[in-house]
């Protein structure tokens, strides 16, 4: 069975500091892993996605993200928050051939001024 | 040259009609999706099709039949609408093997 977990609804940070959007997971084989965002009143982004390769994964807008087995986390960083940043994230666990695909609840990020 | 798009964007009808909304993928993928996205963002898939042949059908109410005519294509009717219904519904695409989803803009269903 597959299960994703974002410990947190809400994440606010000031423009130019670092964010943090945490993830469990959990999965009976070696999982996929992604991260997915949406801005508001549009579809989803891939902002980035982990396959077993390299543990610590580099995505599109400055992000990336450390596959932890031993934790079985993994957690969405970026060092410094832009404005635009501001938007909805998503992570997500699947099995091969993504036909169970598991979303998080999501990630609310605000990002002030 | 969009890669999924989806029609209408906006939809409001009344309790009891009947909605379709249509899906169109140009990537070649040969895996599409719906999913639902509830007024706290939580995402469900509802169907999956590979080439054309169902293979995920979620707890979906049987007022919900998903038609895919090609691969490229993947509408989803609805009979009798309820108010339950009121949500954004997400269209996608992969290949199979590389599990990456391309997402719709989506379509926001209002039922009043």
């Amino acid at each position: 069975a597959q299960s994703v977990t974002q410990l947190d609804s809400h994440v606010s940070v000031s423009e130019g500091t670092p964010v943090l959007l945490r993830c469990n997971y959990s999965s009976s084989y070696s999982p996929s892993l992604f991260w997915y965002v949406q801005h508001p009143n549009k579809g989803l982004q891939l902002l980035l996605k982990y396959t077993s390769a390299a543990t610590l994964v580099k995505g599109i807008n400055g992000f990336e993200a450390e596959f932890k087995k031993s934790e079985t986390s993994f957690h969405l960083t970026k060092p410094s928050a832009h404005m635009s940043d501001a938007a909805e994230y998503f992570c997500v666990v699947s099995t091969t051939g993504g036909f169970k695909t598991i979303f998080g609840a999501g990630t609310r990020l605000f990002v002030k001024a | 040259d969009t890669a999924v798009s989806q029609t209408p964007k906006y939809l409001v009808t009344q309790m009891g009609n009947d909605k379709s909304i249509k899906c169109e993928q140009n990537l070649g993928h040969d895996t599409m999706y719906w999913y639902k996205q509830d007024s706290k963002k939580f995402l469900k898939i509802m169907f999956s099709y590979n080439n054309k042949e169902l293979i995920i059908n979620e707890t979906v109410p049987n007022r919900f039949s998903p038609k895919s005519p090609d691969k490229a294509h993947l509408n989803l009717h609805i009979n009798s609408l309820e108010l339950g219904d009121s949500a954004v519904y997400f269209c996608a695409s992969s290949q199979v093997e590389a599990n990456v989803l391309t997402f719709g803009a989506g379509s926001r269903l209002t039922v009043l």
